[in-house]
């Protein structure tokens, strides 16, 4: 079983819709981060939680320590949300990170 | 300079030769990752690096496999005996101690 686990592996949505990408982890964290890539792209580091909730624009992510998820919630999704969404934790020094979401926003 | 900066940003070897990656962090970061990605799949664990020194060398994948870091900046990875399953983009990561990463765009190996 991988330490972190991130749901749905694939995700097609409409513009506009509300999506929610999810990620679990089975080790002790000193840190979560959610992590963007574009196709062809490099890694664009999106949030760094510890605890509670984080938003920027239309982005929102949120941690619960005691259950060991995570949540990146995307609001009004427009077409170039589309990427990669990587979750990541940090349990001492290196990053552990999941697979990875592939999100596709159609318009 | 600004971000994480990788050379070269391609590099195509032959089967057998070796190859040196190089990583230039932000100045200031103690902390160096190294990872891999191979195509269509996730990103792979190499070596990371807190000042000079090596915690955690488990991800790399052979003794063909090697990394260092000199002056807490620069980072060198080498592949001794290239393979085609060394192809893959080689992601090199750097952060102050336990906060936020960043990345640079790494090098695409292609090993033929």
């Amino acid at each position: 079983k991988n330490e972190v686990e991130q749901s749905p592996q694939n995700l097609t949505a409409q513009e506009g819709e509300f999506i929610t990408i999810n990620c679990s982890y089975s080790v002790g964290i000193s840190a979560l981060h959610w992590l963007q890539q574009h196709p062809g792209g490099g890694i664009v580091s999106l949030f760094m939680l510890s605890s509670g909730k984080k938003k920027h624009g239309r982005l929102i992510a949120t941690i619960n320590i005691q259950e060991k998820h995570s949540s990146l919630h995307i609001t009004a999704s427009h077409p170039r949300d589309s990427a990669v969404y990587i979750c990541a934790v940090r349990p001492q020094g290196k990053l552990i990170f999941g697979t990875g979401t592939l999100l596709a926003v159609q318009p | 300079g600004a971000g994480v900066s990788q050379s070269p940003s391609n590099k195509v070897t032959e089967k057998g030769k070796d190859v040196e990656l190089r990583c230039d962090p932000i100045s200031g970061h103690t902390a160096l990752y190294w990872y891999r990605q191979s195509l269509g799949q996730g990103l792979e664990f190499l070596i990371y690096f807190q000042g000079n020194s090596a915690p955690d060398k488990s991800g790399l994948p052979s003794d063909r496999f090697s990394a260092e870091r000199t002056g807490g900046s620069v980072s060198t990875l080498t592949i001794q005996r290239t393979q085609q399953e060394d192809s893959a983009v080689y992601l090199c990561a750097s952060s102050p101690q336990n906060t936020e990463a960043f990345f640079g765009q790494g090098t695409r190996l292609t090993v033929v």
